[in-house]
């Protein structure tokens, strides 16, 4: 297996344009999870699914983003009308569906919002 | 609440030196695990180790060892006789027992070895 891939790799957009970024999960895992990660911090979990299902969402992800996993399979990870604060790096992680098992992560997408 | 501590922001290192990274952790949780990732400049988080709240036997894996000590609430790293390659950001992370399994992040540290 070739573990967690994400595409694309980098985003370059205007403030108040769309953009959608893909995750494509280790293919046994049961669950995917989409974090943030800003210019020198950690990580912040976004929300995760276990299969197609939307389990959690946190408070950092308002009303302009939305995630989908449509067939438990890939997830999509939408921002509508971008914000430079969106700026970031969107990494996407996937694990077997046990609680705490390790999280795989994939190379992320750098968005960068002008 | 959940948090985790890394206070170091950077250290710099020569190459063959001992360095050790600290993380420390705050959690109501009696069962709960620990992880290190490795950010290097790719921007890829590598896998380095997963420990749980009841095993803490200290690890060691090849230059790496890990320190866990629940007394102090700490799970320290050691990279011994430390490469260039080693060069990276480190995160030590947590996550409590229940069903969600989402990482709590410290902000880092990060290591420079140099030749």
């Amino acid at each position: 297996d070739t573990g967690v891939s994400q595409d694309p790799r980098h985003k370059i957009t205007k403030r108040g344009q769309n953009v959608t970024f893909r995750c494509d999960p280790i293919s046994e895992h049961n669950r995917l999870y989409w974090y943030r990660q800003t210019l020198g911090q950690g990580p912040e979990f976004l929300t995760y699914f276990q299969n197609e299902a939307q389990l959690e969402k946190s408070r950092l992800l308002s009303d302009r983003f939305s995630a989908e996993r449509p067939k438990g399979s890939f997830s999509t990870l939408e921002i509508q009308r971008t914000e430079q604060g969106d700026s970031a790096m969107y990494l996407c992680a996937s694990s077997f569906v046990t609680s705490a098992e390790t999280q795989y992560f994939g190379p992320g997408t750098r968005l960068l919002v002008l | 609440a959940q948090k985790v501590t890394q206070a170091q922001t950077e250290i710099s290192v020569v190459e063959k030196e001992d360095v050790t990274l600290d993380c420390v952790y705050e959690t109501r949780d009696t069962t709960y695990y620990l992880f290190w990732y490795k950010q290097p400049p790719s921007g890829e988080l590598v896998f380095l180790i997963r420990r749980n709240s009841f095993d803490e036997q200290n690890e060691i894996s090849g230059r790496y060892s890990w320190n866990f000590q629940k007394s102090t609430s700490s799970f320290n790293f050691t990279i011994t006789a430390s490469q260039v390659v080693d060069s990276a950001v480190y995160f030590c992370a947590l996550s409590d027992g229940g069903s969600q399994g989402n990482l709590i992040f410290g902000k880092g540290t990060k290591l420079s070895v140099k030749p």
